[in-house]
């Protein structure tokens, strides 16, 4: 059974700080992995999206890479800002269609 | 956001009701996905329906059910709702490039 994990739980850090968000899964057999962010009472709204073939996704000042043999995604987020705060959840997704997520992370970014 | 709704956005009902939740889709996705959203949980899958009138179940689908007799609808229920069942829902589709959810659905259960 895959498990999700995202480590740390909580992270809070001063504005313009880059920053990296750490997600790691037991089972190599993925078919993709996507990155999403939850803003308190809301959906999820998805931020990146990389296939099983590919090693890192861009949008704007969002990085995920995928090192798929060892287990890991990263998300980084580069000159954060107040509005960055949210929880920021990964999910990989294997062949078959069951999707695992991790519990997130809960980021605030400091003015 | 990809078309997906979900209603109610709340509700408040007693323990030992059933209680239906809906989601419906404007895009014609085949596949369609019940989640609930637990503090120290995450999200865990209750069902998924890969078509109309096809469905299965996921991690934790004790005291749920679902049909789908339309692509663009897809109906979760609690036949006798119970207060370990008090979460918040999301529904999801498989839109391709990645999973698309809805609102969500926060129930409490007393």
């Amino acid at each position: 059974k895959q498990e999700v994990t995202q480590i740390p739980a909580a992270l809070s850090v001063p504005e313009g700080e880059n920053l990296v968000l750490n997600c790691s899964f037991t089972d190599s057999a993925i078919y993709n992995l996507q990155w999403f962010r939850q803003d308190p009472g809301k959906g999820l709204t998805s931020l990146l999206l990389i296939q099983s073939s590919q090693r890192e996704q861009t949008s704007g000042r969002l990085n995920a890479s995928l090192d798929k043999s060892s287990g890991r995604s990263t998300l980084y987020i580069a000159a954060s800002q107040p509005g960055d705060s949210a929880t920021y959840l990964c999910a990989v997704r294997a062949e078959n269609n069951d999707m695992r997520f991790g519990a997130g992370t809960r980021l605030t970014v400091k003015p | 956001d990809a078309g997906i709704t979900q209603s109610p956005r709340h509700k408040v009902t007693e323990t030992g009701t059933p209680v239906t939740l809906r989601c419906h889709q404007t895009e014609n996705h085949r596949y369609m996905y019940w989640y609930r959203q637990d503090p120290g949980h995450g999200l865990r899958l209750i069902h998924y329906s890969y078509g109309v009138k096809d469905t299965d179940k996921g991690e934790v689908s004790d005291g749920y059910s679902v049909s789908r007799s339309k692509t663009e609808d897809f109906l979760l229920t609690l036949e006798s709702a119970t207060s370990s069942q008090t979460s918040v829902y999301f529904c999801a589709i498989n839109a391709g490039s990645g999973y698309t959810f809805g609102s969500g659905t926060r129930l409490t259960v007393v």
